[in-house]
């Protein structure tokens, strides 16, 4: 079946760096979407991205999606203490399991 | 409801008992999943109901995990014969319609099987 892998596991930076997770799948993806999940607490809905070779923003957030529309990535820009958590990308395999990575833990230093 | 609403938010049993956990969906969403999580990982796909039968249930790891809908709403995740292995976040999940809508998460049953 389909497998959607992230990189990296863990990425640690100070406060006011920019952060990147990359996510791959092994097979083309009909759409991708991206979801947070804060420490203890479960995945919330972020963005959803359906055409090859979209870029979507939201304020700091950047999401691409690749033109294979095989991968995706999730760029922020001058992190802050709130994007503290993990961020997972999930694609449809077929028209209705959405498979999830394992996910990019993002730690803050203040 | 509000939300997806899950229960028990943390459940500890022994190992070989039976175990419930119960999902209570957004009013009016069709499309129901069940996926675990474990500690450092991504979910786990187990299953998908559309209105009331599983469309998907090729995610349940073995014949000791089986879910119902009964009604359409309101869904659980039934686990026999609990084994330590089990142990994990059972995150429900629910949407308008399937394919590419989407998830709402419930805050997830913690399963502690000792």
């Amino acid at each position: 079946g389909q497998q959607v892998m992230q990189i990296p596991q863990y990425q640690h930076v100070q406060e006011g760096e920019d952060f990147t997770t990359y996510c791959n799948s092994s097979t083309t993806l009909s759409n991708i979407q991206w979801y947070k999940q804060r420490p203890g607490g479960h995945p919330v809905f972020l963005i959803q991205l359906v055409k090859s070779g979209e870029v979507k923003k939201q304020k700091r957030l950047t999401f691409q999606f690749g033109e294979a529309k095989k991968n995706s990535s999730l760029h922020i820009t001058a992190t802050q203490t709130t994007d503290v958590g993990t961020y997972f990308c999930a694609g449809l395999q077929g028209a209705q399991k959405l498979v999830f990575g394992q996910g990019t833990r993002l730690t803050i230093n203040p | 409801g509000a939300g997806v609403s899950q229960t028990p938010s943390n459940k500890v049993t022994e190992k070989g008992k039976y175990v419930e956990l119960r999902c209570d969906p957004i009013s009016g969403h069709t499309a129901l999943y069940w996926y675990r999580q474990s500690l450092g990982q991504g979910p786990e796909f187990l299953i998908y109901f559309q209105g009331t039968g599983a469309a998907d249930d090729s995610g349940l790891p073995n014949d000791r995990f089986f879910a119902v809908r009964p009604e359409g709403s309101v869904s659980t995740l039934k686990i026999q014969r609990t084994e330590r292995g089990d142990s994990a976040v059972y995150l429900c999940a629910s949407s308008w319609t399937s394919g590419a809508n989407v998830l709402t998460f419930g805050a997830g049953s913690r399963l502690t099987v000792l």
